[in-house]
């Protein structure tokens, strides 16, 4: 079964404009990750949370982390249409990921 | 460094038949990974290992088989492709000190 659940399933955004997903999970996490699939792509890494941080940045991104509500967001800043790809959050529990559903996000001009 | 390839990038089999995906990562990376994912479904894990010889397993293992005989490769068998494997498949590694993974670019199986 899917660990995570993400919200929305798909965005739509203009360039500039900020991109936020949410990510909610079940079970007790050692850290929660997010990662970016581009169409046809295999996954990458784009930021890691550990479960006793609240928050982390890395570039445009930003992410939160609510352990007592089970949910984490993932803020993109001033999107650009090399943005558009599927994102995925993923718990992370004795050396294995779970993945949530994903939300694709496109970013128009 | 090439990272996580994946060897065949796709194939189509008839149900009955038998296939082996290849993985290799040159990070010597001692945790391997396979996935696959279907649509509106995220990835699920199938199979993983912790080092060379070893193998588990994960949420969907049933179908399918793996061997860990070098650190660099990790091998998913199908033994009697049934189309509900039809699906793309994703190879993973990550070292033991950090915990994010590195994946290959997958391999798109369609089973008739």
């Amino acid at each position: 079964s899917q660990q995570g659940e993400e919200d929305p399933q798909a965005l739509s955004i203009q360039e500039g404009e900020n991109a936020t997903m949410n990510c909610s999970y079940k079970t007790s996490i050692n850290n929660l990750q997010w990662y970016r699939q581009n169409s046809g792509r295999g996954l990458v890494h784009l930021i890691l949370i550990r479960s006793n941080e609240r928050e982390k940045h890395s570039g445009r991104l930003r992410v939160t982390l609510d352990t007592s509500k089970k949910s984490s967001s993932l803020l993109i800043t001033a999107s650009r249409a090399a943005d558009t790809a599927s994102y995925f959050c993923a718990t992370d529990t004795a050396s294995k990921l779970t993945f949530g559903t994903g939300t694709r996000l496109q970013v128009t001009l | 460094n090439a990272g996580v390839t994946q060897t065949p990038k796709f194939r189509v089999l008839k149900t009955g038949q038998s296939m082996t995906l290849l993985c290799a990562q040159d990070m010597n990376h001692e945790y391997m990974y396979w996935y696959r994912q279907d649509p509106g479904m995220g990835l699920r894990l199938i199979h993983y290992s912790v080092g060379e010889g070893t193998t588990a397993k994960g949420e969907v293992p049933d179908g399918y088989n793996v061997s860990r005989l070098k650190k660099q490769n990790f091998l998913l068998g199908l033994e009697s492709a049934a189309p509900s494997q039809t699906s793309v498949y994703f190879c993973a590694s990550r070292d033991t000190s950090h915990s994010e993974q590195y994946f290959g670019p997958g391999t798109r199986l369609t089973v008739t």
